[in-house]
């Protein structure tokens, strides 16, 4: 069975500093792994995903996230964070051998402050 | 273009009615989910749709849970005999296929009093 776990319920960063969003993958085969963020009171919106390829995925508002197979993680980053990016952001991993489920972690809840 | 719509946006309902909610997917996409969020949880995978294959129903949590679509166009998730606990926001999102992002609705926020 495929899963995923985001370690940390919250992350707090003051603007301007690096962010880091946790999330590691358990997949029988290989995985194509994605992030989404939702904003209060609007919708999931895709970020980036990982298929195949570059292991440093670059995606959305200047985030990226980096494919490490040996540590089956795709940690979300962003050099410098901005109030704006206080979100809820869910790690997602579709196992590509055991059909078309996505799963998405519990979530982590950022909260950037000025 | 539009993007994903579902409605209605909010629904409250008593136990034991039956509820639907509708999704209207991105024209042009060939596949089509549900998702449930509990509140200050994570998504819960309902079930899928890939244009003319049967639909992977794997993640209903009950048989008063059922859902439709109709070809490559809008679905319709049924809820028999409501329940407190079935109190969530339901998520639709559709896609150009198994290896596409997902793109989301707004959601159904269901209250079942």
């Amino acid at each position: 069975a495929q899963s995923v776990a985001q370690p940390e319920d919250q992350v707090n960063v003051a603007e301007g500093n690096p962010l880091t969003v946790k999330c590691t993958y358990s997949v029988s085969g290989n995985p194509y792994l994605f992030w989404y963020v939702q904003y209060p009171n609007r919708g999931l919106q895709f970020l980036l995903k990982y298929i195949t390829g570059d292991n440093l995925v670059k995606g959305s508002y200047g985030f990226e996230a980096e494919f490490n197979k040996s540590q089956t993680s795709f940690h979300l980053k962003k050099p410098s964070a901005l109030v704006s990016d206080s979100a809820l952001y869910f790690c997602a991993v579709r196992d590509r051998a055991a059909g078309n489920k996505l799963t998405f972690g519990g979530g982590t809840r950022v909260l950037v402050k000025p | 273009g539009a993007g994903v719509s579902q409605s209605p946006s909010n629904k409250v309902t008593e136990k034991g009615k039956d509820v639907e909610l509708r999704c209207d997917p991105i024209s042009g996409h060939t596949a089509l989910y549900w998702y449930r969020q509990r509140l200050g949880q994570g998504l819960e995978f309902l079930i899928y749709f890939q244009g003319n294959s049967a639909p992977d129903k794997s993640g209903l949590p009950s048989d008063r849970f059922s859902a439709e679509r109709t070809g490559e166009s809008v679905s319709t998730l049924t809820i028999q005999r409501t329940q407190q606990e079935d109190s969530a926001v339901y998520l639709c999102a559709s896609s150009l296929g198994l290896n596409n992002e997902q793109f989301f609705g707004p959601g159904t926020r269901l209250t079942v009093l």
